[in-house]
């Protein structure tokens, strides 16, 4: 079964600290992709990365990076020197190619930063 | 940039009476998804549609109809409103192909009293 499991459901740090959001996914598909969107408190998701099943390199875009371990079927986020304006909620999510490519979402984690 | 708009970010509307929520995008996008989001149930897909006048139940359809009239308009319609369908609806929207993120609206929040 697709599943995507999100273990942390509230995070809060101070600003500055790194924090590290874990996604854990499951599929029976060989290829596959998987997506990090933000959803800051105006409701609206915003699409952060997507990750295909062919490519385990890591990415990083300015404070923001992925670790995607096929090995461990986990796709974590880090964000570095973490800022008030990142808190938000945080789902992570897999393609599902039946049902027109829907994704199958995690639960979602609460991040909140403080100043 | 892609956008997706929700006709109402807000509504407030009484049990039994019928409820339109319109989703527009401008980017000619063929595939487009109603998703309700819940506390402690992520986000769940309603309806999608792959094409105009083309439609697929999700996996909670149960109370909802939708209509794709044009490629650019996807509606969702709760036929008759119950206190259970108060929540959050999130229409999304993208490309037939690859690169398969979907692009989402900013979401109406709807409450049935």
């Amino acid at each position: 079964a697709q599943k995507v499991t999100q273990a942390q459901t509230e995070i809060s740090v101070v600003e500055k600290e790194d924090v590290t959001l874990d996604c854990v996914y499951e599929t029976r598909d060989t290829t596959y992709y998987l997506f990090w969107y933000k959803q800051p408190p105006s409701g609206e998701l915003v699409f952060l990365i997507r990750r295909n099943s062919f490519d385990e390199q890591n990415e990083i875009s300015g404070r923001y990076s992925w670790n995607f371990q096929k090995s461990t079927s986990s796709f974590n986020f880090t964000i570095t020197a973490s800022q008030v304006v990142d808190s938000a909620v945080y789902f992570c999510a897999l393609i599902y190619y039946n049902q027109g490519g829907k994704l199958i979402f995690g639960q979602g984690t609460e991040l909140s930063v403080k100043p | 940039d892609v956008k997706v708009t929700q006709s109402s970010r807000y509504l407030v509307k009484r049990t039994g009476e019928k409820v339109f929520l319109e989703c527009v995008q401008d980017m000619d996008h063929e595939n487009m998804f109603w998703y309700r989001q819940d506390p402690g149930l992520g986000l769940r897909l309603i309806y999608f549609s792959y094409d105009v006048k083309m439609k697929e139940k999700g996996d909670i359809p149960e109370g909802y109809s939708v209509s794709r009239e044009k490629k650019e308009r996807f509606s969702l319609i709760l036929e008759s409103a119950s206190t259970n369908q108060t929540s959050m609806y999130l229409c999304a929207s993208r490309t037939a192909g690859g690169p398969y993120e979907q692009y989402f609206g900013p979401g109406t929040r709807l409450t049935v009293t």
